[in-house]
């Protein structure tokens, strides 16, 4: 089964400044996704960025970009240039490449970004 | 334009009642899901569809069942509500990509309220 874990139930940060979300995952499949999901106040579910394990090359979207360390099982999730509108819940999520493969979630981070 | 649909969006009823939630998403998917979110912001799986078939059940009482009437949408119907089942229900829809399914797009939740 695989389990996805994030250690840190609440963050801060100020507007403009940088913060790093951990996450690590447990799994014996070679072949995965990993996302981040944002859920701000609004309770909707954004998909903010996807990394493929067998793409060594970290991913990237604006500000949004992650650190994969494979054979750790760590896909942390940075954030630069925090504004304001990035205030929401971030749920790690692992699929495995498998037929009837379900996306596991962490417990999720809360972001507060400060003025 | 909306891309994963869900009705209603906010639905108080008693203890007892049955009730469904609809959903729709006109990505041209072919895979649908049920998530619930509880009190606590975790989200499990309940069910998944893959072109009108069941692929994914995971532990949910028999009182709640999910339709495909086509490969757009999932309903989930919800018999003899009890208090516990006060929730977040999100629906969801991914691409089917060589056997498995990617990232997922989320609707925008339905809130359950049971009295």
């Amino acid at each position: 089964a695989q389990t996805v874990t994030q250690s840190q139930p609440e963050m801060s940060v100020q507007e403009a400044e940088t913060v790093t979300l951990s996450c690590t995952y447990d799994t014996s499949e070679s072949n995965y996704y990993l996302f981040w999901y944002k859920q701000p106040p609004s309770r909707q579910m954004i998909l903010v960025i996807r990394q493929e394990a067998y793409k060594q090359q970290n991913a990237t979207e604006n500000r949004f970009s992650v650190n994969f360390q494979k054979a750790a099982k760590s896909f942390s999730l940075k954030i630069s240039d925090s504004q304001l509108g990035d205030t929401a819940m971030y749920f790690c999520a692992f699929i495995y490449t498998g037929t009837a493969s379900k996306l596991t979630f962490g417990t999720g981070t809360r972001l507060q970004v400060t003025l | 334009d909306t891309a994963v649909s869900q009705t209603p969006k906010y639905l108080v009823t008693q203890m007892g009642n049955d009730k469904s939630i609809k959903c729709e998403q006109n990505l041209g998917h072919d895979t649908m899901y049920w998530y619930k979110q509880d009190s606590k912001k975790f989200l499990k799986i309940m069910f998944s569809y893959n072109n009108k078939e069941l692929i994914i059940n995971e532990t949910v009482p028999n009182r709640f069942s999910p339709k495909s009437p086509d490969k757009a949408h999932l309903n989930l119907h919800i018999n003899s509500l009890e208090l516990g089942d006060s929730a977040v229900y999100f629906c969801a829809s991914s691409p089917w990509d060589r056997g498995f399914a990617r990232e997922q797009y989320f609707g925008p939740g339905t809130r359950l309220t049971v009295t």
